[in-house]
């Protein structure tokens, strides 16, 4: 079966610093990969997604990058942190060659910037 | 732009008294319609989904139910373990992505 692994659980970041999120799936290939941010009192927002190794396509303009160097892995980076940085940030994926397939969301990281 | 809105944004039941959530959209060429758990602190769970007007999907004690342009999670006679944050999510045809509702916060009382 799929499985989807975040981590940290939580991170608390002074603002300036670097931050690396890692998102890992297991039991798949090829899958789509996506970032959303979830902050208080908004909907789930969509940061990035990748269809394959290499590819990011970016849905909001700021300080945050993503990277998938590997098939199942998907990484969320800032030089660096600002304040509203802050939240839930959840990546997800979706298989690739079903394009009416649910999506997956993993356990999440609660980020805060001090 | 795909769009979704969630009603109410709170909603408080006692044990047993059966109640429905709304999820408003517009979206061009729909590819799916989602609905999503989410407990405090994980990721959202996935429910349902359903992808014509006229579709319906149930399970245990909740039932998904889609038109046009809304879907309705429908909660019968729901238990203390149903409160959550429930979601709506559409796919529109030209996009990867899922665009969210705020969600509706239910608290079910003993």
């Amino acid at each position: 079966s799929q499985t989807i692994h975040q981590w940290p659980a939580t991170l608390v970041q002074p603002v300036g610093s670097p931050l690396s999120l890692e998102c890992t799936v297991e039991g798949t290939s090829n899958p789509n990969l996506y970032w959303y941010r979830q902050a208080a009192g908004r909907g789930l927002q969509l940061l990035f997604y990748s269809v394959g190794i290499g590819q990011i396509s970016s849905e909001v303009p700021q300080n945050l990058s993503a990277s998938r160097p590997q098939d199942r892995q998907f990484i969320l980076s800032s030089k660096k942190l600002l304040l509203s940085d802050s939240g839930f940030y959840l990546c997800a994926w979706r298989k690739g060659d079903d394009t009416n397939y649910g999506y997956t969301f993993g356990s999440g990281t609660r980020l805060t910037v001090v | 732009e795909d769009q979704v809105t969630q009603s109410p944004e709170a909603l408080r039941l006692q044990e047993g008294e059966s109640s429905s959530l709304n999820c408003s959209y517009t979206v061009s060429g729909l590819r799916g319609l989602f609905w999503y758990r989410q407990d405090p602190g994980k990721g959202p769970e996935f429910l349902f989904t359903l992808y014509s007007a006229g579709e319906e999907k149930e399970k245990e004690r909740l039932k998904a139910t889609l038109t046009k342009k809304e879907s309705f999670l429908h909660i019968t006679a729901p238990k203390p373990e149903d409160s959550a944050t429930y979601l709506c999510a559409v796919r529109g045809g030209s996009n990867y992505k899922l665009t969210f509702g705020k969600g509706t916060l239910l608290t079910v009382n003993p």
